[in-house]
């Protein structure tokens, strides 16, 4: 596609649910990022995959999130169990390949609600 | 985990002022990259600095690429209502190429 689509774009859950959120990253991008961004903070790097692999998941919060790949493209976010303090906008990044210099480009996040 | 240093925080200008904000490490980077946020969307790539000393422009925008390689700064020039936003830096420590570090950001704010 012509940019990195996240889905949805709003969620509203309530506490203790479980919540899958969706990236679409830029067609022919290897790479794929999870960030967690609380409100009026920075990025949170959550998690990265290189193809359908994810070599670096220490960013992850707690043992309730979890991603994966498939088929080299789209990447799902679960979050188990969901708690209000992972209310934040989760955004997507992808990039053409895992390596010095290739920039990182974002979707338009996912806004989680948790109630 | 590792952040950057951007500063200031945040800034409210009149239009047609310059900008200027910059980063710093304690570390040496390899790559800084620069993005702006608007609100309700994801970070938009401005500008991208590879070199020690490189200095690069896009539009009003204007990054360089410290010779220590451990900072960076961006200028805005004869800034406009639509550069307000959120500025984040970014960059790639020398040492660990394999995820970007992050800035808090800067926030400005353009009185017409």
């Amino acid at each position: 596609g012509a940019g990195v689509s996240q889905s949805p774009s709003n969620k509203v859950t309530e506490k203790g649910k479980d919540v899958e959120l969706r990236c679409d990253p830029i067609s022919g991008h290897t790479a794929l990022y999870w960030y967690r961004q609380s409100l009026g903070q920075g990025l949170e790097f959550l998690i990265y995959f290189q193809g359908n692999s994810a070599p670096d998941k220490s960013g992850l919060p707690s043992d309730r999130f979890s991603a994966e790949r498939t088929g080299g493209s789209v990447s799902t976010l679960t979050i188990q169990r969901t708690q209000q303090e992972d209310s934040a906008v989760y955004l997507c990044a992808s990039s053409l390949a895992f390596q010095i210099g290739y920039e990182q480009y974002f979707g338009p996040g996912t806004r989680l609600t948790v109630t | 985990g590792q952040q950057l240093n951007q500063s200031p925080q945040s800034m409210f200008i009149q239009e047609g002022e310059d900008v200027s904000m910059n980063c710093t490490s304690s570390s040496i980077f390899n790559t800084w990259l620069w993005y702006k946020q608007d609100p309700g969307e994801g970070p938009v790539l401005l500008i991208a600095l590879y070199k020690a000393g490189e200095l690069t422009s896009n539009g009003r925008l204007t990054a360089q690429f410290g010779i220590t390689r451990k900072d960076s700064f961006l200028n805005i020039s004869a800034s406009i209502p639509s550069d307000v936003g959120i500025y984040f830096c970014a960059g790639i420590n020398a040492g660990n190429n394999r995820k970007l570090i992050w800035g808090l950001g800067t926030s400005l704010a353009v009185n017409p």
